[in-house]
C-alpha cells in the first residue's frame, strides 16, 4: 500500500530555533516529494519540493533533506518565526505530481 | 484574479440528502482533483480528472460522484451513501511543473 508516514504529529519551537519534520515512504517508485504549508481554514500551498536525484534542496529558510537509501526525507525550517506556525504536510507521487499521497501532517507552533 | 474557487465555504447536510460542492478554476489547467481532509489523517484523494469528460476514482471514492463537462469545472456530489461525510473538502488543479494548487476548501457538516 502506498503510504507516507510523517512525524512528529505536533511540534513547538522557540522563535529563532530550527523546526524539523520527518517523513518516511515505502514505495520506491515515488519520484516527487513536495512539502505543503496549510494555515487554519485555508487550502494547502506548495512550500518546496525535491526529486530523488538530489540529496538536498534549499529555498530561503526552508530545506529538504532526502535520503534515498533510507527512504526518508525531512523539512528543516531555519530561524523559525511565529508566522511559520501552520500545519505542514509531506507528500509523494509516482508520476511527477499526479496523484499525491500525503502524510498525516505536523502542527507547528513557533513561540515568540 | 486567477485561481481555484470553491463554494459554498460551509454546507450542512441532512441525513439521506445529496449535496454538491462546486469547484471552478480559471487557470486553464487540465487536471483537477478532489481531496478530503479529516483531523490527523492528512489528505485523501476522492476523484481526479485529467481531461474533460474523463475522471478516475481515488482512494476513497465510495459515496461520492463527480462530473467534468467543462475544463473549468469539477463539481463533487456527496451522496447519501457516504455515511460519514463531515469533513473539509479540498479541490485542486495541476499547473506548470506538475505543481498542485488547492482551493480554499469547503466545510461539510451532517446535521
Amino acid at each position: 500500500q502506498q503510504q507516507v508516514k510523517q512525524s512528529p504529529q505536533s511540534l513547538i519551537v522557540q522563535k529563532g530555533g530550527i523546526s524539523i519534520i520527518n517523513c518516511a515512504y515505502e514505495n520506491t517508485a515515488f519520484d516527487y516529494f513536495p512539502w505543503y504549508q496549510q494555515f487554519p481554514g485555508k487550502g494547502p500551498a506548495l512550500l518546496i519540493a525535491i526529486r530523488p536525484d538530489v540529496s538536498e534542496k534549499k529555498e530561503g529558510r526552508f530545506t529538504i533533506s532526502f535520503n534515498k537509501s533510507a527512504k526518508q526525507f525531512s523539512l528543516h525550517i531555519m530561524d523559525s518565526q511565529p508566522g511559520d506556525s501552520a500545519t505542514y504536510f509531506c507528500a509523494a507521487s509516482m508520476e511527477y505530481g499526479n496523484k499525491l499521497v500525503f502524510g498525516a501532517g505536523t502542527i507547528l507552533r513557533v513561540k515568540s | 484574479d486567477g485561481g481555484i474557487t470553491q463554494s459554498p465555504k460551509y454546507l450542512f447536510r441532512k441525513e439521506g440528502q445529496n449535496v454538491t460542492l462546486s469547484c471552478e478554476q480559471n487557470l486553464n489547467h487540465d487536471a483537477m482533483y478532489w481531496y478530503r481532509q479529516d483531523p490527523g489523517q492528512g489528505l485523501r484523494l476522492i476523484y481526479y480528472s485529467q481531461i474533460v469528460n474523463d475522471f478516475q476514482k481515488g482512494d476513497i471514492a465510495e459515496g461520492y460522484s463527480v462530473s467534468r463537462e467543462k475544463k473549468e469545472s469539477f463539481p463533487l456530489t456527496v451522496t447519501s451513501a457516504q455515511k460519514n461525510p463531515t469533513a473539509f473538502y479540498l479541490c485542486a488543479s495541476m499547473g506548470p511543473g506538475n505543481t498542485i494548487y488547492f482551493g480554499e476548501g469547503s466545510w461539510l457538516t451532517v446535521v
